[in-house]
């Protein structure tokens, strides 16, 4: 299956400052990954929907202009979280799609202070 | 719209007992069913799927069967050890090719002592 990897694994930033996470196919051409959130003992939720060339199909409920996703190129998405609060302090995973199957990244670690 | 249920647990076992998570469903048409894994501070790994009713999906001794009159796929381990200890999530998929979504359980962690 593919093989997804994400940047950083961890960060930690102030509130109100943005930040960038990254999420890359290393050997498939994804034209479609998906961004998840993670909340402590809770299912992921699947945030958006991310298409190579075109925007991005989001959740109901997903703020679009605080969640802000790129995805310039078939091997990586970007997902921006702009002016960040502690309530968006989260595990973010990533996935590609590929023949009937998802394929996660390891995932991200957001804490904001 | 599409749901998916499962224990949520915490299932705490002895190591070489048997384990059952219980996983139903509630979808249109034939979902895909999955079953993934989360180890600590990582993401999702696919641990087994079956596409189609009385499929049996099995991976490292895992298995779990479609079953399509109880919209079920229970997830069965005969002999759990240590290293399984992890979360487990039953998801479904009513789509196909790269452009689908999945829908997820909440998760059972699985804490397997020695």
């Amino acid at each position: 299956g593919a093989v997804v990897s994400q940047h950083p694994s961890r960060v930690i930033c102030k509130s109100g400052t943005s930040v960038k996470i990254e999420c890359r196919s290393l050997d498939f051409q994804a034209t479609t990954m998906f961004w998840y959130r993670q909340f402590p003992k809770k299912s992921l939720m699947l945030m958006a929907t991310s298409n190579e060339g075109s925007k991005a199909t989001y959740e109901q409920g997903v703020e679009k202009d605080k969640f802000l996703i790129n995805h310039a190129s078939l091997t990586l998405s970007t997902l921006t979280v702009t002016s960040a609060h502690p309530e968006d302090s989260s595990f973010y995973i990533c996935s590609v799609g590929q023949t009937g199957e998802q394929y996660f990244g390891p995932g991200t670690r957001l804490t904001v202070t | 719209g599409n749901s998916v249920t499962q224990m949520e647990g915490p299932v705490t076992l002895s190591e070489e007992a048997f384990l059952t998570i219980n996983c139903t469903y509630t979808a249109t048409g034939y979902p895909s069913l999955f079953w993934y894994v989360q180890y600590p501070g990582e993401g999702l790994q696919l641990l087994l799927k079956a596409t189609k009713a009385d499929d049996k999906g099995s991976n490292k001794g895992f298995e779990a069967t479609y079953r399509k009159e109880t919209t079920s796929f229970h997830l069965e381990k005969g002999s759990v050890q240590v290293s399984d200890s992890a979360v487990y999530f039953c998801a479904l998929s009513n789509g196909g090719g790269s452009n689908y979504k999945l829908t997820f359980g909440k998760g059972t962690l699985l804490t397997v002592n020695p």
